[in-house]
């Protein structure tokens, strides 16, 4: 699997949009940009995932550039439940089981 | 649609006894992967099962194990509880989705053990 890298932390106020980016350099071809948010002792929670092109669900967008290397996830109007790690994983399709979680982004969202 | 659960979620156990978790996923889900989280280690893949059988695994000594139904529901077992095994225990579903295999997966919230 493609190695990420992100910040280890990051600010927003409430309201704001949170842009969360991801580093996948190495990605290739088949591979799955994945992003998880675990909020404090719950489990992960599956937000958005995308191949190629732009996602958007109830929860966030998926902004992927065109070389693929690297990704942002967007959290459009953030709320202090937004407040968590946020993992951004890269993986072949078809095999989303064996997920290597790598230290994520802390997303603190204040007042 | 309920989501996955566990149980149960919170369990103390002695160095050197076993233990057996408990994960139902979610309906119509087919695969269930487990994983450990430790703060040290963060989350770690455990296995992954599929119709009943293990699929993958991961870099965990022979005292874990884990087993599906032809339910779906799945267990995985601890045994000679060591202290480094305190964690918490997390499952996940995944829908199998034909020749698109499994794509996200949907955690529950987890069993907290304790080896004391």
């Amino acid at each position: 699997d493609a190695k990420t890298t992100q910040p280890t932390s990051m600010d927003c106020a409430e309201g704001r949009a949170a842009n969360l980016p991801c580093n996948h350099s190495t990605i290739s071809g088949n591979e799955y940009v994945y992003w998880y948010r675990q909020i404090h002792s719950q489990g992960p929670q599956y937000i958005i995932h995308g191949l190629k092109n732009n996602e958007t669900n109830e929860m966030a967008s998926l902004i992927i550039t065109e070389d693929r290397k690297s990704s942002t996830l967007i959290l459009p109007h953030a709320t202090l439940r937004d407040t968590a790690v946020y993992y951004c994983i890269v993986r072949v399709g078809g095999t989303a089981s064996k997920l290597t979680f790598g230290t994520g982004t802390r997303l603190q969202v204040t007042l | 649609k309920a989501g996955v659960t566990q149980t149960p979620r919170y369990l103390i156990k002695t160095r050197g006894q076993q233990v057996t978790l408990s994960c139902s996923p979610i309906s119509g889900h087919r695969s269930v992967s487990w994983y450990q989280q430790t703060p040290g280690q963060g989350l770690q893949f455990l296995f992954e099962y599929f119709s009943e059988t293990q699929r993958n695994k991961g870099n965990f000594p022979g005292r874990f194990s884990g087993r599906q139904f032809s339910n779906s529901r799945s267990e995985m077992n601890v045994s000679t509880l060591e202290l480094g095994d305190s964690a918490l225990y997390l499952c996940a579903s995944s829908p199998f989705r034909g020749d698109r295999g499994t794509l996200e997966q949907y955690f529950g919230p987890g069993t907290r053990l304790t080896v004391t």
